[in-house]
């Protein structure tokens, strides 16, 4: 099973700032993951689809880049309503997820 | 715009068989794939399995000797059966539609439905 690790766990910052998060994953996905928002009792929203294909309605500032074994989120100033919980998730094998990063303000 | 939403018993008795049902609206279930997936505190997200509109299906092998999904062309709806169901199973269940003629990622979601088990 290919593992996502996502780091950081939570990571603090305040309304305007850059967010960079990063996936990696155990084994090569190729350009094959996509990236998930999560708000307090929602269901996950596709933000990112293989690796830097912004999904339909998201904002320009979220981009996701990468490939292989090594990707990143960035959201290039933050807005009050992307404090969130995001997840890597990758279809090469099987369908996995990470165990998501928070977004929390600092 | 496509909608889903799962419906189902909220709590299941250990040994028992969990049942949901995504039904999918403002749009056919024809042509695409649908997943089922919960998510837990302890483990995450977890994808449970798929279904495509033909009938083809692919479970995660931890899950895949107590899972059946089926689909219900008529209804436009998707359905879970998670059989000998223990306190591990306690979760939120999501439905998702997961690509078109292939599989792909999980949009959109269904609002997901808790579900406990508990005697």
């Amino acid at each position: 099973e290919i593992v996502l690790t996502q780091s950081p766990a939570t990571l603090s910052l305040s309304p305007g700032e850059r967010a960079t998060l990063s996936c990696r994953a155990s084994q090569s996905v190729s350009s094959q993951l996509a990236w998930y928002q999560q708000k307090p009792g929602q269901a996950p929203r596709l933000l990112i689809s293989d690796a830097s294909n912004r999904a339909t309605g998201i904002p320009a500032r979220f981009s996701g880049s990468g490939s292989g074994t090594d990707f990143t989120l960035t959201i290039s100033s933050l807005e009050p309503e992307d404090f969130a919980v995001y997840y890597c998730q990758q279809r090469r094998e099987s369908l996995t997820f990470g165990p998501g990063t928070k977004v929390d303000i600092k | 715009q496509v909608q889903l939403q799962e419906s189902g018993p909220g709590l299941v008795r250990p040994s028992e068989t969990l049942s949901l049902t995504c039904t999918v609206s403002g749009g056919s279930i024809t042509n695409y794939y649908w997943s089922w997936i919960r998510q837990t505190p302890g483990k995450g997200l977890e994808w449970i399995g798929y279904i495509y509109y033909s009938g083809f299906t692919d479970y995660h092998p931890s899950l895949k000797s107590r899972v059946t999904i089926s689909r219900d062309m008529s209804k436009n709806q998707v359905s879970l059966n998670l059989r000998s169901v223990s306190a591990a199973d306690t979760a939120v269940y999501y439905c998702a539609r997961s690509g078109f003629w292939t599989i792909n990622w999980f949009d959109p979601w269904g609002q997901g439905i808790p579900v406990t088990v508990s005697s």
